[in-house]
């Protein structure tokens, strides 16, 4: 069964880095999604694209955060300078599209970010 | 915008036997998607079962069933015969039947099953 994948599975960066997170979505989904997840805490939206652009994001997606699609299968987060607050689980999700109406969000099994 | 409210944060249930989890969401809208997800300790997002909003019968996957209830905005998860491999963290999750729209999550119930 096609399954969303994501990585790295880890990474740990230092207060200030950029860091990349990859997602592969699932080859005919055509909406992009990216949550967070602090531990302990509910699973946030971060942002959501289609058609090579942002279709809508939330409050935690700032100018440090930024999306793109560079060769029509990665799908990646970019945070450009981390800060202690950014870490946490980052979940990549698709969905295809089937008649217009939406099908289930598969989501990937997460980066789990560290940031010292 | 929507809310989804899980009220309780743990729960416990013997081997074998039946629990059930709530779940509650406010929305205006009138089409949509609910979701029960299982996070275990891996951390990894495992749907478990899924209900459209325009359909009155409820959604059964093996021993997970839901009790949707629209006009009281209402979706319980009820796990049958519970097994020890059940034990996870379990959100409910809201998904507007847009061209584009996110998912909202509850808080999440812990569950533990014993032995």
């Amino acid at each position: 069964e096609p399954e969303v994948t994501q990585t790295p599975s880890h990474q740990v960066t230092q207060m200030g880095q950029e860091v990349i997170l990859r997602c592969v979505p699932i080859s005919n989904h055509l909406y992009f999604y990216w949550y967070r997840q602090i531990l302990g805490q509910k699973v946030e939206f971060l942002v959501s694209f289609y058609n090579n652009e942002i279709s809508e994001k939330s409050e935690i997606f700032d100018d440090q955060f930024s999306v793109e699609r560079p060769d029509g299968s990665n799908f990646t987060l970019k945070i450009r300078s981390t800060k202690l607050e950014d870490s946490a689980m980052y979940f990549c999700a698709s969905i295809p599209r089937v008649a217009g109406v939406q099908e289930t969000q598969y989501f990937g099994p997460g980066t789990r970010l560290l940031v010292l | 915008a929507q809310t989804v409210t899980q009220s309780q944060p743990e729960m416990s249930v013997q081997e074998a036997e039946t629990v059930t989890l709530s779940c509650t969401y406010d929305t205006s809208e009138n089409n949509y998607y609910l979701f029960w997800y299982k996070q275990p300790p891996s951390r990894q997002m495992i749907l478990v079962i899924r209900q459209e909003a325009y359909k009155q019968q409820n959604a059964t996957e093996n021993r997970f069933s839901v009790n949707f209830q629209k006009a009281a905005k209402s979706f319980s998860l009820k796990i049958s015969d519970s097994q020890l491999g059940d034990t996870a963290m379990y959100f409910c999750a809201f998904m507007k039947a847009t061209n584009a729209g996110k998912s909202t999550f509850g808080d999440g119930t812990t569950l533990t099953v014993k032995p």
